[in-house]
């Protein structure tokens, strides 16, 4: 069974520090990956998705995660925190399998402090 | 090439009522999937459709929960006799191809409240 494990619920950096949110998945097949931000009370905004070509992705706002095999992970990252950039996030597995089911993470909020 | 539409917006229903969420995919998109995020917690799968067709329900509440994609007009979520633990958000995403590659883009979202 596929499933994903976001290894943070809470992240605080400072504004201007980098941002590091922990993921591993878990699939037996080498799956689709996906980090969501979803703003409160807004919908979820795609940050960017790995499909088995190049293992570092780079996504909309400075974010890029790093698809390692070896590791199960797939962590998402940002040189330089911006006060827009808090909000929750989600690494999301797509099996292979088609069902269209996406499998969330619990989700991980990031905290900017000025 | 507007987005993903959900409405309403904003729901409140008493105990036992009925809630119809609606949803009309994005242009060109005919795949169509529903998620709930309860309080605190992340987005779980509910149903799969395409026009007309339920591809995958296994999310769905066996009671008092349906839902469809006509050949016209948008997807529709009903839950019928309403409960408190219904009180959640409700999201919906299209995709164009249905594969596991495919990006689904989400909708607002619909935020339930059950009095």
């Amino acid at each position: 069974a596929q499933s994903v494990t976001q290894l943070d619920s809470h992240v605080s950096v400072s504004e201007g520090t980098p941002v590091l949110l922990r993921c591993n998945y878990s699939s037996s097949y080498s799956p689709s990956l996906f980090w969501y931000v979803q703003h409160p009370n807004k919908g979820l905004q795609l940050l960017l998705k790995y499909t088995s070509a190049a293992t570092l992705v780079k996504g909309i706002n400075g974010f890029e995660a790093e698809f390692k095999k070896s590791e199960t992970s797939f962590h998402l990252t940002k040189p330089s925190a911006h006060m827009s950039d808090a909000a929750e996030y989600f690494c999301v597995v797509s099996p292979t399998d088609n069902t269209g089911k996406l499998i969330f993470g619990q989700g991980t909020t990031l905290q900017v402090k000025p | 090439n507007a987005g993903v539409m959900q409405n309403p917006r904003h729901l409140v229903r008493r105990r036992g009522q009925e809630a119809r969420l609606r949803c009309s995919p994005m242009k060109g998109h005919s795949h169509v999937y529903w998620y709930r995020q309860l309080p605190e917690e992340g987005l779980k799968f509910m149903v799969y459709l395409q026009k007309e067709n339920i591809i995958d329900e296994s999310g769905m509440p066996k009671e008092r929960f349906s839902a469809e994609f006509p050949k016209e007009g948008p997807s529709i979520l009903r839950i019928q006799q309403v409960v408190r633990g219904d009180s959640a958000a409700y999201f919906c995403a299209s995709s164009p191809y249905g594969t596991y590659t495919d990006t689904q883009y989400f909708g607002p979202g619909t935020r339930l409240t059950v009095l």
